[in-house]
């Protein structure tokens, strides 16, 4: 069975730019999580959606947003970008809300 | 709020034991733990949900304390491919994950 599959693996854009992560959960999966890891520190918590819907936010500005599709992939977009928003990002899908989740290789975003 | 990891490294030698602590200030719902080897994406171990359960993988098992709020990770006889970093992952009542700083696991010949 396909893993979670994330696109593109690397990206290179200039401040102020605008960017679009993408996500492929495990069949059957209908949770999609999204994290952001900087190097050297744990994935911290950007967004929850699970059957469709946004079910959990985390401490990030109004720049990062996302969805979930009917077919439950899901997009990241952040406006505005800042050197700060420079990292790994991590797809995680499982198939209940609270269930083990299973990680994307990840998108390795750079902010020059 | 994030959980906190103790210890933040340790080095092994194969064979040798590692504790590897997770604790929380807030109630707990779930803790799950995860290794991540350099470059790659975080690899699920185990989940416990609270009512204090072991559980056990191989020579890596887990309890979760949950009057502590506390979850420790046991890995026993170590092996060379235990090296990684370890994150524990806090459910609370919002569903919401959240992971600790992680610690890095060296295990050497």
């Amino acid at each position: 069975d396909a893993g979670v599959t994330q696109s593109p693996t690397h990206l290179i854009k200039t401040r102020g730019q605008h960017v679009t992560l993408r996500c492929s959960p495990i069949s059957g999966h209908k949770s999609v999580s999204w994290y952001q890891q900087v190097l050297g520190q744990g994935p911290q918590f950007i967004f929850q959606y699970y059957e469709k819907e946004e079910r959990g936010r985390g401490n990030f500005p109004d720049r990062f947003s996302a969805r979930q599709f009917p077919n439950y992939s899901s997009e990241l977009n952040v406006n505005a970008l800042l050197l700060g928003d420079s990292a790994l990002y991590l797809c995680a899908s499982s198939a209940l809300r609270q269930g083990e989740q299973y990680f994307g290789p990840g998108t390795r975003l750079t902010v020059t | 709020q994030q959980p906190v990891q103790s210890p933040q490294a340790v080095i092994l030698r194969e064979g040798e034991d590692a504790v590897i602590n997770c604790s929380s200030s807030k109630a707990l719902y779930s803790v799950h733990w995860y290794r991540q080897k350099h470059g790659e994406a975080p690899i699920f171990l185990m989940i416990l949900l609270k009512g204090g359960e072991q559980k056990g993988h191989d020579k890596i098992s887990a309890s979760f304390n949950e009057k502590k709020q506390q979850s420790s990770l046991y890995l026993t006889a170590s092996q060379l491919s235990y090296s990684g970093t370890y994150f524990c992952g806090t459910i609370y009542n919002n569903n919401d994950m959240r992971f600790g700083a992680g610690t890095r696991l060296t295990v050497k010949p």
